[in-house]
């Protein structure tokens, strides 16, 4: 049982450069989430899914995009990396139940912006 | 709007020792509280959550949370800490009536000391 599986763990792009971050589930999740995590800000939301087919802005969406490929998949795409994103990524997938929305989450991939 | 404070950023303890890490939020409506841990180089991992009834909420690993609608408080406890504990805890609140999407803290460093 994976959960929510990310790649890549680990990743060092220059300035301008473009890559996308994969992130995958099975569980089943309907909503899936982007987060960064900067030390001292907390978790900042990016992006959302609410459902397959589905995405919305966060908190902090500028210079990012994404595609929910499918229910399973949720990708995060930096076009032209900037040294601001550096930081630790996160996805995660939620899970509505009795009124909650658990986030089960990915154990991060790690980016610097050189 | 939904807001959530943890007005600590580290939390000293010795082992043995109760602990309590410090949570209070902000909703318009009725809130659905959780916290996260994160050990390090690690993902968030879901802890507890309160959603309705009982005002004291147990979780995974002996921690508990008391949910204090007076003070919009939710505190995190436990009787006796461990060194193992030692992680950075998360609160994250969602407004009953609002948005599905959680709205996370800042973030507690928990440190336990031997």
């Amino acid at each position: 049982n994976a959960g929510v599986t990310q790649t890549p763990k680990f990743q060092v792009l220059k300035t301008g450069q473009s890559m996308t971050l994969q992130c995958a589930q099975d569980m089943n999740h309907n909503s899936m989430y982007w987060y960064r995590q900067d030390p001292g800000m907390g978790l900042r939301l990016i992006y959302y899914s609410a459902s397959e087919g589905t995405t919305d802005k966060g908190e902090v969406p500028n210079g990012y995009n994404v595609s929910r490929l499918n229910k399973r998949e949720f990708s995060l795409r930096l076009e032209s990396a900037a040294p601001s994103q550096t930081s630790v990524y996160f996805c995660a997938g939620g899970q509505e139940a009795s009124g909650a929305n658990v986030l089960t989450f990915g154990a991060g991939s790690r980016l610097t912006v050189l | 709007a939904q807001s959530v404070a943890q007005p600590e950023d580290q939390v000293n303890v010795a082992e043995g020792n109760p602990l309590t890490v410090k949570c209070t939020y902000s909703v318009s409506g009725n809130p659905y509280l959780f916290w996260y841990v994160q050990y390090p180089n690690r993902g968030l991992q879901f802890l507890l959550k309160y959603i309705t009834g009982d005002n004291l909420v147990k979780g995974s690993y002996g921690f508990e949370a008391e949910f204090n609608k007076s003070q919009t408080s939710f505190h995190l406890k436990k009787p006796s800490a461990l060194v193992s504990d030692s992680a950075l805890y998360f609160c994250a609140v969602r407004d009953s009536g609002g948005s599905y999407i959680p709205t996370f803290g800042r973030g507690t460093s928990l440190i336990v000391h031997p």
